[in-house]
């Protein structure tokens, strides 16, 4: 089975904190996601990476960085964080073939005071 | 452009019932491939089902049924004799052959409600 593992479940930050968002996955898969999820706006993809070091830029990367040094982890950074990156944080992986299957791990609810 | 539209929000159903969650999706490409995922309280989306464009048999899993029509572009989603822990909101997704981004597009989701 695959397994996507998020650092944290839940998360309280206060604003202007530097915040790390950790994700591993552990079935060697090539791509990683980030998504943001809000009430009545669904699923936002905001970086994915295809590759160790390589990232793409999603729907909504403003506010945000990422960093892939190792394969099996990909790691969300709010450089200084806002009350508006509240949000539900969820990571996924899939493997190079694009016609595989998104994984998902359990999400972290970050809370931004 | 393609879209993933569920124009369900919510649904509530009593224990036991049939219920079917609808899903119609646009895209230009002719190889693509549908996904439907369930999320639970808990808050992880949980995989249900991949299917491919060219592939439009029904599946049946246990309760759990996909009816997939191209003819209306549609990739519908039938729980039988509903139970109460399939409370959740369920998305539908689309990912497309000629998406080099290897991006699924999102449906909006729909929140069943499932009464005892």
């Amino acid at each position: 089975d695959v397994k996507v593992t998020q650092s944290s479940r839940y998360l309280v930050k206060r604003t202007g904190e530097k915040v790390f968002l950790e994700c591993v996955q552990d079935m060697d898969h090539e791509n990683m996601f980030w998504y943001r999820q809000d009430p009545g706006l669904g699923l936002r993809l905001i970086y994915f990476s295809y590759d160790v070091k390589m990232k793409e830029k999603g729907d909504i990367p403003e506010g945000y960085s990422v960093s892939r040094e190792k394969k099996e982890r990909f790691s969300l950074i709010l450089e200084s964080a806002s009350t508006n990156q509240t949000s539900m944080y969820l990571c996924a992986s899939k493997s190079g073939l694009y016609t595989d299957t998104q994984y998902f791990g359990p999400g972290t609810r970050l809370t931004v005071l | 452009a393609q879209k993933v539209t569920q124009a369900q929000t919510e649904i509530s159903v009593v224990e036991k019932e049939d219920v079917t969650l609808d899903c119609v999706y646009e895209t230009r490409d002719t190889t693509y491939y549908l996904f439907w995922y369930k999320q639970p309280p808990s808050g992880e989306l949980v995989f249900l089902i991949r299917r491919n464009s060219f592939d439009e048999q029904n599946e049946i899993s246990g309760r759990y049924s996909w009816n997939f029509q191209k003819s209306t572009s549609s990739f519908n989603f039938t729980i039988t004799a509903s139970q109460v822990v399939d409370s959740a909101v369920y998305f539908c997704a689309l990912s497309e052959i000629g998406n080099s981004n290897y991006q699924l597009i999102w449906g909006a989701g729909t929140k069943l409600i499932i009464k005892p």
